[in-house]
């Protein structure tokens, strides 16, 4: 089945630890985002690219990178993970043409202690 | 940039009974608007969409959203809602990036 695959889907993480969240689309997306989602806050775009070997900072971007090495992947990193970034985050995905709607993949639920 | 803002966290109703979640938005730029709903440990899904045109617009489920220029407002509502309804709610305003509201936690009784 076609869609966004995520990888966790959840993780415990030491502080300090690198982490890299994983997110891989098969629909031949241009544009690809990561997000993450907290109580009360909704969610804050952390990183996008909107083609293969692009990406830009979003709303929430340190202590996060990212690269888009292909079309399919769009990694998120977290070189030395703080309790703060413990949060739900979730991938999507956009077709440049396809009016702006986004899809989104089932997320990975880290918790950074 | 454009904002979002749902205006309550937590709409408990009973099964059959009508619901209407709230969204305002604030833009200087001409905007699409969106609803995602998210089920229990669930990505987001598209329940609808308006782009342009009518500005009511029906989604999935039995969900329907009415787009106010004038008031800025882009309100779901659905007449009779079920149990299954039970889902938390995203509103999102996409104009020169895309912006998320907080969410609407809508638990169905019954």
């Amino acid at each position: 089945i076609a869609g966004i695959t995520q990888a966790p889907t959840s993780q415990i993480l030491a502080a300090g630890r690198r982490m890299t969240l994983r997110c891989t689309q098969d629909m031949r997306h241009n544009a690809m985002y990561w997000y993450r989602q907290d109580l009360g806050l909704g969610l804050r775009l952390i990183h996008y690219s909107n083609t293969a070997g692009t990406t830009g900072k979003g709303e929430v971007p340190d202590g996060y990178s990212v690269s888009r090495a292909n079309t399919d992947d769009f990694p998120l990193t977290l070189a030395s993970a703080v309790p703060s970034q413990t949060s739900v985050y979730f991938c999507a995905s956009r077709v440049q043409l396809a009016k702006n709607i986004q899809y989104f993949g089932a997320g990975t639920r880290l918790s950074v202690l | 940039a454009q904002s979002v803002t749902q205006l309550d966290s937590q709409v408990p109703v009973f099964e059959e009974a009508p619901v209407e979640l709230r969204c305002n938005y604030s833009s200087s730029v001409s905007v699409y608007l969106f609803w995602y709903v998210q089920y229990p440990n669930q990505g987001l899904q598209l329940l609808l969409k308006y782009l342009s045109g009518s500005t009511l617009v029906k989604g999935i489920n039995g969900f329907e959203a009415e787009f106010n220029k004038s008031q800025t407002s882009f309100h779901l509502r659905k007449p009779s809602v079920h149990i299954s309804d039970t889902a938390e709610y995203f509103c999102a305003v996409r104009g020169s990036d895309m912006r998320f509201g907080a969410g609407t936690r809508l638990t169905v009784k019954p």
